[in-house]
């Protein structure tokens, strides 16, 4: 497991560039992933997920590229917008089929700089 | 679009007392789960509710946690006497019974602070 603590990676980008955060997984039997987003007072939004018989999946300016031999997650955002600033989180469906609870990722501070 | 919502928004309570959280999850979702998140952590999976049942729980949700869908549209979490370490951000979630993976929607939450 991960240690957690109250310091998150951070990862500051200009407006208009493009955004890479990266996971990395701990189940090699998890098969379907999600990226959230979660803004300061409010819940995790779903932005994007992937099947682990796929690789990558496209969305409206959101790329995740899954790599199932290293365990990698990495959710990719295209001009990146002032509005993107928020913590995401990866997360993970751990057990497979039957069990659907979600483990998450400790997260990733993104603060877009205008 | 609809939204799982979440009352109160934020809850005062005394160590030792009894709080209930209420939820109401999207309207034809069938899969109803509770998550925290400590402040300045991971969100953590307490519990999760199919078919007026628990299928899950983790290693927190003990003794003093209960779930209950008492009628068609709410979900509550009861934490029977609160303590310190129950601070924290409480979420709901709910996601739909159509296939196996879906992702689950949460709620804005409810902020629990223990005195």
């Amino acid at each position: 497991g991960e240690s957690v603590g109250l310091h998150l990676p951070t990862l500051s980008v200009q407006e208009g560039d493009n955004s890479i955060i990266n996971c990395a997984y701990s189940n090699s039997a998890s098969d379907y992933f999600i990226w959230y987003k979660q803004e300061s007072g409010k819940g995790p939004q779903f932005i994007i997920d992937i099947r682990s018989n796929m690789d990558k999946r496209q969305g409206q300016r959101v790329t995740v590229l899954l790599n199932k031999t290293v365990k990698h997650l990495s959710l990719q955002i295209a001009a990146t917008q002032p509005g993107d600033s928020a913590v995401y989180f990866c997360a993970e469906n751990p057990s497979g089929a039957g069990s659907y609870q979600l483990t998450f990722g400790k997260g990733t501070k993104l603060s877009v700089i205008p | 679009e609809p939204e799982v919502t979440q009352t109160p928004s934020h809850q005062v309570t005394q160590m030792g007392q009894e709080v209930i959280l209420r939820c109401v999850p999207i309207s034809n979702h069938l899969y109803f789960y509770w998550y925290r998140q400590i402040l300045g952590q991971k969100v953590e999976f307490l519990v999760s509710f199919y078919n007026n049942e628990i299928s899950e729980k983790s290693e927190i949700f003990d003794d003093q946690f209960s779930v209950e869908r008492p009628d068609g549209s709410n979900f509550t979490l009861k934490i029977r006497s609160t303590k310190l370490e129950d601070s924290a951000m409480y979420f709901c979630a709910s996601r739909t019974g159509t296939s196996e993976n879906q992702p689950q929607h949460f709620g804005d939450g409810t902020r629990l602070s223990i005195l």
